[in-house]
């Protein structure tokens, strides 16, 4: 099977503008998982989807947002794009128990 | 409030011994728990996991401990090998929110 892809893998964007990002899961799984990794912060969860439904949120302003389609695909979106955004953005699929991430995608916000 | 900790953000090793790395956790309604490796730039990789049922799993070189009462889980490494250096972190899964929650990681250097 092939792995969670996410495009694009770099992002170069400026403050004030929105981004959008996209994550294909393993085929079959349902969940999509969204992670912002920032030095020293670890994995910080944003939202999951299932099943086109945003399932669990995590604690970030409403400028990030989510959507999952019908073929489980996921795309997160960040509007208004803060110095402090910049980060490794990863996404991850599951099945059930266990995720498998993507590569991730780095943004930097200049 | 960080309910999952790795309160040691680096260990080096000398290749051949033994890694032992270590989480700790607060929520008790954590019922399954897995470890990954990262790699810069890269995804982190499922490695090994564990079900609260359970207080040790093994794959190869790769072991996990799970205490329950005293909320900690740990992963050994034998031997280590200098293709293990990287980043590692632990998570925890509450199986009725599905939520995971993540550490904040290890960075682990093998020595040759």
């Amino acid at each position: 099977k092939a792995g969670v892809t996410q495009t694009p893998r770099y992002l170069i964007k400026t403050r004030g503008q929105q981004v959008t990002l996209s994550c294909s899961p393993i085929s079959g799984h349902r969940s999509v998982s969204w992670y912002q990794q920032t030095p020293g912060q670890g994995l910080q969860f944003l939202f999951e989807y299932f099943s086109e439904t945003q399932r669990n949120k995590g604690n970030f302003p409403g400028r990030f947002s989510g959507r999952q389609f019908s073929n489980s695909r996921s795309e997160m979106n960040v509007s208004t794009l803060e110095l402090g955004d910049s980060a490794l953005y990863l996404c991850a699929s599951s099945p059930g128990y266990g995720q498998y991430f993507g590569p991730g995608t780095r943004l930097t916000v200049t | 409030d960080q309910q999952v900790k790795q309160n040691s953000p680096s260990l080096s090793v000398q290749e051949g011994r033994i890694s032992i790395l270590n989480c700790d956790y607060t929520n008790s309604m954590f019922d399954y728990f897995l470890w990954y490796k990262k790699y810069p730039a890269e995804g982190p990789t499922f490695l090994i996991s564990i079900s609260s049922i359970k207080d040790k799993n093994e794959d190869g070189r790769f072991t996990v401990f799970l205490n329950k009462s005293a909320k900690h889980l740990s992963l050994h490494i034998v031997p280590s090998q200098p293709g293990d250096s990287a980043v590692y972190f632990c998570a925890a899964l509450d199986s009725g929110t599905y939520k995971y929650i993540f550490g904040t990681g290890t960075r682990l250097k093998v020595l040759a």
